[in-house]
């Protein structure tokens, strides 16, 4: 079946534009997760939907950054007033949510910051 | 703090040898161990993953040994072959599932012919 998809695969913003990402996780699966992958590290947790809840958003680095699953699929990443810091993958993962550890990650957003 | 620690950043093995990763974490509370593998502009993905009630899972070429005392993980791959040179992420979650994941920031393996 289908993976985990993202788009757009590359966007570049000028400072201060507002950006929006969009995952489509696997379909029929509870969780999503997003991540903040900076050049050289590994992935950072930034929040986690269950259905349409979002149940933990300890990991957004700012309030510029929102992150909504209104019908409990697609998910969309936002950034406000993008920063140069902003710069970095951003990816998105999905879990069955049937006691399952494992996430299963789409190919990631390259967001690159002018 | 870093919780999840690979100190190598990158590691060469020549094909049909064993590679060996290692991985050190701090949190005790960690429940679950993962390790994905990433090609370039690709996103991570899952290759194998232990309890931590367990001291060793095997799948195929990859076996995975958590030293709980010692707070250590390690992954080997035998043999290794072109297709495994990636970088692969250490990582570990927490006590709930679906929790979030802590990644470590990778080691890239490079496999000589």
């Amino acid at each position: 079946g289908a993976g985990v998809s993202q788009s757009p695969r590359y966007k570049v913003a000028k400072r201060g534009q507002d950006v929006a990402l969009r995952c489509d996780p696997i379909s029929g699966h509870v969780s999503l997760f997003w991540y903040q992958q900076a050049l050289g590290q590994g992935p950072e947790f930034l929040t986690y939907f269950q259905n349409e809840a979002q149940l933990d958003k300890s990991g957004l680095p700012s309030d510029r950054f929102f992150a909504e699953r209104p019908e409990g699929s697609v998910s969309t990443l936002k950034i406000q007033r993008t920063q140069q810091e902003d710069s970095a993958v951003y990816l998105c993962a999905s879990s069955s949510g049937h006691g399952e550890y494992e996430q299963y990650f789409g190919p990631g957003t390259r967001l690159t910051v002018t | 703090d870093q919780q999840v620690k690979q100190n190598s950043p990158s590691l060469s093995v020549q094909e049909g040898r064993i590679s060996i990763l290692n991985c050190d974490y701090t949190n005790s509370m960690f429940d679950y161990f993962l390790w994905y593998k990433k090609y370039p502009a690709e996103g991570p993905t899952f290759l194998i993953s232990i309890s931590s009630i367990k001291d060793k899972n095997e799948d195929g070429r990859f076996t995975v040994f958590l030293n709980k005392s010692a707070k250590h993980l390690s992954l080997h791959i035998v043999p290794s072959q072109p297709g495994d040179s990636a970088v692969y992420f250490c990582a570990a979650s927490g006590t709930y599932r679906d929790d979030k994941i802590i990644f470590g920031k990778g080691t890239r393996l490079h496999i000589l012919p």
